[in-house]
């Protein structure tokens, strides 16, 4: 079974740019998740989405982050325009819906400069 | 809120100790209890998730046990080697309809050879 897929691994953007990343779900997953990592800090949620709609982003700054899943799928989020502090690992999990055990993939490393 | 603390934040040990993490929870109505490790540069990797009606999990040299009227979890390693040294991070699922998870900061283990 294929697991979590995230690209790209690594990018390095200057402030007030945009950029994107995108996550392909295990297959049969509902539920999709988006965390931010910040250096020396546990996950912090930002987004999680049951088939195509949203469950909770409470904790997405709606002002320069958003985030969709097309057709129940695949996701993308966006950062546009990034800060400093959106420096951080940029994680995407995802889980069926009987059970809870979230699987991970590799991330996504933002460096803003 | 829950909040979920891990300590101590890092620790070193001499390969073949047994060793013990601690993780504490603030809201003891927490649903499951999921521990991870993190390689650096690396996603999350799954090791135990514990149940709201268990009291432990064990997967080889590992065991984790939840005390939710304390409010703690500890992961047990047995036999500590050098390819155990990682970042270990506890996660406690709140609610069923949400399922996200909230993580402590982590504690980074080295096991020196």
């Amino acid at each position: 079974e294929a697991g979590v897929a995230q690209s790209p691994r690594y990018k390095i953007i200057e402030k007030r740019q945009s950029v994107a990343f995108w996550c392909n779900p295990i297959s049969g997953h509902a539920t999709l998740y988006w965390y931010q990592q910040i250096l020396g800090q546990g996950p912090k949620l930002l987004i999680q989405f049951q088939n195509n709609g949203v469950v909770d982003d409470s904790q997405l700054p709606k002002d320069r982050f958003s985030a969709e899943r097309l057709k129940g799928v695949d996701s993308t989020l966006k950062i546009q325009p990034a800060k400093l502090e959106d420096s951080a690992v940029y994680l995407c999990a995802s889980s069926s819906t009987l059970a809870f055990e979230q699987f991970f993939g590799p991330g996504t490393r933002l460096t803003v400069l | 809120k829950q909040e979920v603390t891990q300590i101590p934040a890092a620790l070193s040990v001499p390969e073949g100790e047994n060793l013990v993490l601690n993780c504490s929870f603030t809201d003891s109505a927490i649903y499951n209890l999921q521990w991870f490790r993190q390689d650096p540069g690396k996603g999350l990797t799954s090791l135990l998730l514990i149940q709201s009606s268990q009291r432990e999990q064990t997967s080889g040299r590992l065991n984790a046990s939840l005390d939710k009227s304390s409010g703690r979890s500890t992961l047990y390693i047995a036999a500590s080697q050098p390819g155990d040294s990682a970042t270990y991070l506890c996660a406690a699922y709140m609610d069923t309809g949400r399922r996200a998870l909230t993580f402590g900061s982590g504690t980074r283990l080295q096991v020196q050879p």
